[in-house]
């Protein structure tokens, strides 16, 4: 059966922390690995990864994939109040997304 | 009209009733997809649709419908609503055209549906 999960399941950290989300996959026909970012509403589309070893990166956000041990990570510097978020990991497979259960992040002021 | 639409934004819904969530795209994009996201189990397929006329299953498709008349529009309805259908459901659109597969996928501000 294709998963993905996500950990940790929440988090909360102050201005400034770095975080890491992680995202681990076990899914047949794997084409690639995207990362969204949900606040109030609609998941915005992040990044999409489909190389091992290759960083994307945007702002203070950074993700890298590992197709041979089948996890992604994503990393924040410097977080920000507007950084609270969950951030959703989705695999796809075939011409479908499979999706994580998000990860809940808080940024305290 | 810019990206997706839903509508309506959120329902209260009697448990049995006919209830129709819409979607429409201006994007021209070829594949749509359902989605309902409930606390803890993150987005899960509901139906799909690859191109215009043709749909499919997803991976908790039962007691819902859809249809693709056009390339815009993707209706999603619950013939007979259930009190475990209340949840928060999410069209989204991607361009598959490429042959790069599910790729980006834009999705619209969702519906709040509640069944009592």
């Amino acid at each position: 059966e294709d998963k993905v999960v996500q950990s940790p399941l929440s988090l909360v950290v102050h201005e400034g922390d770095t975080v890491t989300l992680n995202c681990s996959y076990e899914v047949t026909n794997f084409r690639s690995l995207l990362w969204y970012k949900q606040e109030k509403k609609a998941p915005t589309f992040l990044f999409m990864l489909t190389s091992s070893g290759i960083e994307k990166k945007s702002g203070r956000l950074s993700s890298i994939l590992d197709k041979k041990e089948l996890f992604s990570i994503l990393n924040i510097t410097a977080t920000q109040t507007g950084d609270s978020a969950v951030y959703l990991c989705a695999v796809e497979h075939g011409n479908k997304l499979v999706f994580g259960a998000g990860t809940i992040l808080r940024v305290k002021s | 009209i810019a990206g997706i639409t839903q509508a309506p934004t959120s329902q209260i819904l009697a448990a049995g009733r006919r209830m129709t969530l819409r979607c429409t795209q201006d994007m021209r994009h070829n594949a749509m997809y359902w989605y309902r996201q409930d606390l803890g189990l993150g987005l899960r397929l509901i139906h799909y649709s690859n191109t215009a006329g043709t749909t499919g299953k997803g991976e908790v498709p039962d007691g819902y419908s859809v249809s693709r008349a056009n390339t815009d529009d993707f209706p999603l309805t619950l013939a007979s609503a259930v009190p475990s259908q209340t949840s928060v459901y999410f069209c989204a659109s991607s361009d598959q055209r490429t042959g790069a597969g599910a790729d980006t996928q834009y999705f619209g501000p969702g519906t709040r549906l509640t069944v009592l």
